[in-house]
């Protein structure tokens, strides 16, 4: 079965340090992955995308993240956090044409 | 370009109802799906509907229908309320032409309250 592992439930960073949040997938075919942000009370936004049509994909808000087939990997980096990151993030793998979601990891940004 | 709309946003029923939830897709989008999000927890797929029928659907059980219109507006219902439902209920839009990789397009939810 195909699905996706996000390593940490919480992270905490400080305002301007480096955001990375983990993501691991099982797929036997290749891919499709996305990142969603979600605030609180509200929906999923998306942030990026992979589609194969480059390995380091790059998003809104200054987030990207690199396909790396090797590490089944799809980790979101970002190189400065800001206050207005603070936020629930799932990493989701595309199976025909349905979302399948990780458990999510919030992210702290402290002042 | 309206986005996707859910309604009501908010809800609270009583255990054994029933309750229906509403959905309109992003302008130019045939294809609506439906995800449970319990709290703390990733959003979990439920169904997807294109040209009026169920098409795809994850873990749920019979108690979890739906119907979508010629207008590609979509329904949930849910029978038989367990406190267990208590949860936002999201919609997403895409194209069924697309590939797996095509944007899907959420609504901010509803959340349902079971008492």
């Amino acid at each position: 079965a195909q699905s996706v592992t996000q390593l940490g439930s919480h992270v905490s960073v400080s305002e301007g340090a480096l955001v990375l949040l983990r993501c691991n997938y099982s797929s036997s075919v290749p891919p499709y992955l996305f990142w969603y942000v979600q605030y609180p009370n509200q929906g999923l936004q998306l942030l990026l995308k992979y589609t194969s049509a480059a390995t380091l994909v790059k998003g809104i808000n200054g987030f990207e993240a690199e396909f790396k087939k090797s590490e089944t990997s799809f980790h979101l980096t970002k190189p400065s956090a800001h206050m207005s990151d603070a936020a629930e993030y799932f990493c989701a793998v595309s199976i025909r044409r349905a979302l399948t979601f990780g458990s999510g990891t919030r992210l702290q940004v402290q002042p | 370009d309206a986005g996707v709309t859910q309604s009501p946003t908010h809800l609270i029923k009583t255990r054994g109802q029933q309750v229906t939830l509403r959905c309109s897709p992003k302008s130019g989008h045939d294809t609506v799906s439906w995800y449970q999000q319990a709290l703390g927890q990733g959003p979990q797929f439920i169904f997807q509907y294109y040209e009026e029928e169920e098409r795809q659907r994850g873990n749920f059980p019979d108690r979890f229908s739906g119907h979508q219109f010629p207008n590609y507006s979509s329904e949930l219902n849910v029978n038989a309320l367990l406190l267990g439902d208590s949860a936002l209920y999201l919609c997403a839009s895409s194209l069924i032409m697309g590939t797996g990789g095509d944007g899907y397009t959420f609504g901010s939810g509803t959340r349902l309250t079971v008492v």
